[in-house]
């Protein structure tokens, strides 16, 4: 079984400032693990993927997470927010032996202050 | 533009009533899925197909809930006697079999039963 635990609901930064979004998961396999954002009324988005090649993967619009296996992570970075990165955030992960279903994490919800 | 199209965007339907939403994926993609996802929520499994077998279906999927793939190409997900609480965004994503390829996502179908 799979799940993925964000650890924040909410998290709320400065324009111009770091953002930081966690997220742990729990597998019995090798999981593939993703983020996806989702503005509002929208559908989801794919920002990066982790599928065991580099630990630290690069996303669109300067996101980037690292997996780190020692800790069950990976947490979601940027290093500077932008007021468009105002979303909602979902950490997932899937089993990598061929069957994708993807179990997603409950959400964090970004809000970038001007 | 993920390639994954829902019909309709938003459905306004009165409780009681019958309701089909529509998900064409992208057409290499054999494998498709069906979510749902409440306020506040992250997206839950509903269903999966490859090709146009139905392989998986949660607990989710009371017998209220029907899907069919029957050509392998778009699906169809029903909801007979809709209630209150099937208020949700039912989301439709798609990928290959095998590897470690994202599932590729559509914006969503807006319930709302009033």
């Amino acid at each position: 079984a799979q799940s993925v635990t964000q650890l924040d609901s909410h998290v709320s930064v400065s324009e111009g400032t770091p953002v930081l979004l966690r997220c742990n998961y729990s597998s019995s396999y090798s999981p593939s693990l993703f983020w996806y954002v989702q503005h509002p009324n929208k559908g989801l988005q794919l920002l990066l993927k982790y599928t065991s090649a580099a630990t630290l993967v690069k996303g669109i619009n300067g996101f980037e997470a690292e997996f780190k296996k020692s800790e069950t992570s990976f947490h979601l970075t940027k290093p500077s927010a932008h007021m468009s990165d105002a979303a909602e955030y979902f950490c997932a992960s899937a089993n990598s032996g061929g069957y994708q279903k993807v179990t997603f994490g409950t959400g964090t919800k970004l809000q970038v202050i001007p | 533009d993920t390639g994954v199209s829902q019909d309709p965007r938003h459905k306004i339907t009165k409780r009681g009533q019958n309701v089909t939403f529509r998900c064409d994926p992208i057409s290499e993609h054999n494998r498709l899925y069906w979510y749902r996802q409440t306020l506040g929520q992250g997206p839950e499994f509903l269903t999966y197909f490859q090709n146009e077998a139905q392989l998986e279906k949660s607990r989710l999927l009371s017998d209220r809930f029907s899907a069919e793939r029957p050509k392998g190409s778009f699906s169809t997900l029903e909801i007979q006697r809709t209630e209150q609480g099937d208020s949700a965004m039912y989301l439709c994503a798609s990928t290959k079999v095998g590897g470690k390829t994202e599932a590729f996502f559509g914006q969503g179908t807006r319930l709302t039963v009033v």
